[in-house]
């Protein structure tokens, strides 16, 4: 069953403090796999995209790692910002068949003063 | 330039009602997708336009959702008979030419069923 499996469900951490988000799938055929943020009665931003041959990309302050063999990624936040408050979604895109992406629930990340 | 729209930002229904919800894309992009976000859980896919091919229908839940993509552009998401469980923040999403390019949300449509 394809699946994206995030943890934690919700975190809450001080300014400045440094965090890592879980990301799990047994989506498969994989194509790629993305990070979005967002924000309370927003739509999705994307952070991030890897392909398979990717282990790591960043995007300031995000970072963002890809382990194929074992199916797991993780998104790294350095030195949060209170802006950083929100939901971190892990999407799985594949690369056939129906339900061509898949999306975690979610990790909700309070940043607090 | 403008990014995803859709309209209206807020809807309340009476159960059994139907709802069109509307998606105006990135202009030029070929792909649009809607999901739904229901409240605590994750977003879920429901239906993708790409081109002139056949959509993708795998996400929607029931014969009561439909949707329609006029002229590669705009689109409208269909809800007849309402339920109280179609409650959610309905996404549309479009992208320049498929799955594997980056996704711009609109804002979401908040459907209320009464």
């Amino acid at each position: 069953k394809n699946q994206v499996e995030q943890s934690p469900q919700s975190l809450i951490i001080l300014e400045g403090k440094n965090c890592t988000l879980q990301c799990n799938y047994t989506v498969s055929p994989f194509s790629n796999l993305r990070w979005y943020k967002q924000d309370t009665g927003r739509g999705p931003v994307s952070l991030t995209i890897m392909t398979f041959s990717e282990n790591t990309k960043s995007n300031g302050r995000y970072t963002a790692t890809l382990d194929a063999d074992t199916k797991q990624s993780s998104l790294h936040i350095t030195a949060s910002q209170l802006s950083d408050s929100a939901s971190y979604i892990c999407v799985v895109t594949r690369n056939s068949g129906n339900t061509p992406l898949v999306f975690g629930k979610g990790t909700r990340l309070s940043v607090i003063a | 330039g403008a990014g995803v729209s859709q309209s209206p930002s807020n809807k309340v229904t009476e159960k059994g009602k139907d709802v069109e919800l509307r998606c105006d894309p990135i202009s030029g992009h070929t792909a649009l997708y809607w999901y739904r976000q229901s409240l605590g859980q994750g977003l879920e896919f429901l239906i993708y336009f790409q081109g002139n091919s056949a959509p993708d229908k795998s996400g929607l839940p029931s014969d009561r959702f439909s949707a329609e993509r006029t002229g590669g552009s705009v689109s409208t998401l269909t809800i007849q008979r309402t339920q109280q469980e179609d409650s959610a923040v309905y996404l549309c999403a479009s992208s320049l030419d498929g799955t594997l390019d980056e996704q711009y949300f609109g804002p979401g449509t908040r459907l209320t069923v009464t």
